[in-house]
């Protein structure tokens, strides 16, 4: 199993530019939710999805598209780079059965810097 | 609004000795305490959990200690290694199945181990 993948490793964007990280899981997980962590900030929860079809918003979802047509993939779309956005984005999925409760797997990251 | 409070925010620690690292937390529908470990370049991964039920957990060396009158839980690491320096986040949520994919993080530690 490669776990949770994300592509690409590191982007640059001018401001105003679009573009899409990727997120694929192969653990045929229901959740999956997107992160971006910040210095001092912990981990803040953009957006996530309990399911193909079914979507919802985190704590900063502004400027942030997803959509989840398949179980394995959880695409996240910045439509208006902007400066704020510079951060690293984590890719997490996770399932309820025999847990103690949401044991989140992460993939490795996408380090984002907007001009 | 930050719900969950980490403290410190950087710690250093010879090596042998006891690393803690508390957490507070705001909302008591909260039912489900982790602790994450990330090192550099990756994502976190979870270390250990517990829920409010038990006041203690215990797995080899790392230990959660939980008070829940006064909504409060740490992190403790005995016989601390080199190994061990990483940046280290608690986090909270609520068990029930809907709640899967919305983990509220701390704001995290820099955990740093002197050989």
């Amino acid at each position: 199993n490669a776990g949770v993948t994300q592509t690409p490793k590191f982007q640059v964007l001018k401001t105003g530019q679009s573009m899409t990280l990727q997120c694929a899981q192969d653990m045929n997980h229901e959740y999956m939710s997107w992160y971006r962590q910040d210095p001092g900030m912990g981990l803040r929860l953009i957006h996530y999805s309990v399911g193909a079809g079914i979507t919802d918003q985190g704590e900063v979802p502004n400027g942030y598209n997803v959509s989840r047509s398949t179980t394995e993939d959880f695409p996240l779309r910045l439509l208006s780079a902007a400066p704020s956005q510079t951060s690293v984005y984590f890719c997490a999925s996770s399932s309820p059965s025999g847990s103690l409760g949401d044991t989140q797997y992460f993939g490795p990251g996408t380090r984002l810097t907007v001009l | 609004q930050q719900q969950v409070k980490q403290s410190p925010q950087s710690l250093i620690v010879q090596k042998g000795g006891i690393s803690i690292i508390n957490c507070a937390y705001e909302n008591t529908a909260f039912d489900y305490f982790p602790w994450y470990q990330q090192f550099p370049g990756k994502g976190p991964a979870l270390l250990i959990a517990i829920r409010p039920d038990v006041s203690e957990k215990k797995e080899g060396r790392f230990t959660i200690s939980f008070n829940k009158s006064a909504k409060q839980f740490s992190l403790h690491i005995m016989d601390s290694q080199p190994g061990d320096s990483a940046t280290y986040f608690c986090a909270a949520s609520k068990a029930g199945g809907t709640s899967y994919g919305k983990l509220t993080f701390g704001q995290g530690t820099i955990l740093t181990v002197h050989p």
